[in-house]
């Protein structure tokens, strides 16, 4: 299977502590988003990479979060510090990038870290 | 700041029926128009995406229509089926990320 794959599915925390997730992109997508979720809501945008470069931040990624792309392939999102607030369906997209092309513009998701903040 | 508005929240259809989902958007810079559908716990999945220089695109039983000088596009889904109960986004972007409206949530009823 080659699609985007994340990790994990499901996350349980304690407030206070730190929570890592993973996105696995299609192969050769050089373009990787993270995107929030919440009950009843369309996904949000909360950043994105182009290769290893992260280049674009939504409001909504507070200094509590980070997110990395080493070397261009999976990425991490990790929240510290959790609050109830970030309990969330976490979504990872990737496209092929150029934005030429109709096709090439698809961000295809994956199926999302579901995370509990108790 | 809600920059894509999207209605009914629900909608329930009977098999072979029509559903009509609708649009709004504010922001004239965008020029890409997906919309996803989404089951429980999965991720959103592409239906069909569309350029404002069209005013139509039919993908089988899918079509999305748009009105540039509305602001407004829909998708219509003809001879509804229960497995096409789910929640569908249309969504809107004119750099890189997607901005999605609030989602309906159909039901087709057998």
């Amino acid at each position: 299977d080659t699609g985007v794959s994340q990790n994990p599915r499901h996350k349980i925390t304690k407030r206070g502590q730190n929570v890592t997730f993973r996105c696995d992109p299609i192969s050769e997508h050089n373009r990787l988003y993270w995107y929030r979720q919440t009950l009843g809501q369309g996904p949000e945008f909360l950043t994105y990479f182009q290769n290893e470069a992260q280049l674009e931040k939504s409001r909504l990624l507070s200094d509590r979060f980070s997110a990395e792309r080493p070397k261009g392939s999976f990425s991490t999102l990790e929240i510290q510090r959790t609050e109830q607030g970030d309990s969330a369906m976490y979504l990872c997209a990737s496209s092929r990038g150029d934005r030429g092309l109709l096709w090439q513009e698809t961000q295809y998701f994956g199926p999302g870290t579901r995370l509990l903040v108790l | 700041q809600q920059q894509v508005k999207q209605s009914p929240q629900s909608l329930i259809v009977q098999k072979g029926g029509i559903s009509i989902i609708n649009c709004a958007y504010e922001n004239t810079a965008f020029d890409y128009f997906p919309w996803y559908q989404q089951f429980p716990g999965k991720g959103p999945a592409l239906l069909i995406a569309i350029r404002p220089d069209v005013s139509e695109k039919k993908e089988g039983r899918f079509t999305i229509s748009f009105n540039k000088s509305a602001k407004q596009f829909s998708l219509h889904i003809m001879d509804s089926q229960p497995g096409d109960s789910a929640t569908y986004f249309c969504a809107a972007s004119g750099s890189e990320k997607l901005v999605f409206g609030k989602g309906t949530k159909l039901t087709v009823n057998p």
